[in-house]
């Protein structure tokens, strides 16, 4: 199956400075590739997502990048602020019927004013 | 217009209990799962239901049983409570067999087992 391992477990930026969070995953046949944020004490919210055809994809100060052949995908924040302050989760699935995503451990970004 | 919906948001009870969680979509969509988010909040499936059929089984113990009674609902019933099972637990839809495979979650049943 699946097997997704995310990078780093913890983050610590100032706000204003830019924050990477890196995900490899395992089964080639995974098409589409989702970043969720939890902030505490709520539930996962998508974020933004990319599909195996498409090598970046941006909105507004969140972009993600694939690289199909490495098996790897990232998220970029830029310019961060103190709201950026979260859990992270990238997840990968296959668009199949009923599709199971496997999420990361998760990255606890911390955004320091 | 709640779209993910989980009764009750906290659940406080004694090791050996029997206790449920219900998990509402008005979505519209076909899939539905559980989730267990640990304290270090690892987030891990448990099941998946499809148009109220079972599709995925993560190794999660008997004393768990879902049960889907209509595409709407999933509910989570757990059997003798143990202090381990205490957790976050999420429930999620999604449309499945579409062009998307965006989770919804619902806002999460905080289990306390003591």
């Amino acid at each position: 199956g699946e097997n997704v391992e995310q990078h780093p477990s913890t983050l610590s930026v100032q706000e204003g400075d830019s924050a990477v969070i890196k995900c490899t995953y395992s089964d080639s046949a995974s098409n589409y590739f989702p970043w969720y944020k939890q902030e505490l004490g709520k539930r996962p919210q998508l974020i933004i997502d990319i599909r195996s055809n498409v090598g970046e994809k941006k909105d507004q100060r969140i972009a993600v990048t694939l690289n199909k052949t490495a098996k790897h995908f990232s998220l970029h924040i830029t310019e961060t602020q103190p709201e950026d302050s979260a859990v992270y989760f990238c997840a990968a699935s296959r668009n199949t019927n009923a599709g199971k995503s496997t999420f990361g451990d998760g990255t606890t970004l911390t955004v320091k004013p | 217009d709640t779209a993910v919906s989980q009764t009750p948001k906290y659940l406080v009870t004694q090791m050996g209990n029997d206790k449920s969680i219900k998990c509402e979509q008005n979505l519209g969509h076909d899939t539905m799962y559980w989730y267990k988010q640990d304290s270090k909040k690892f987030l891990k499936i448990m099941f998946s239901y499809n148009n109220k059929e079972l599709i995925i089984n993560e190794t999660v113990p008997n004393r768990f049983s879902p049960k889907s009674p209509d595409k709407a609902h999933l509910n989570l019933h757990i059997n003798s409570l143990e202090l381990g099972d205490s957790a976050v637990y999420f429930c999620a839809s999604q449309l499945a067999g579409t062009s998307t495979d965006t989770q919804y979650f619902g806002p999460g049943t905080r289990l306390t087992v003591l």
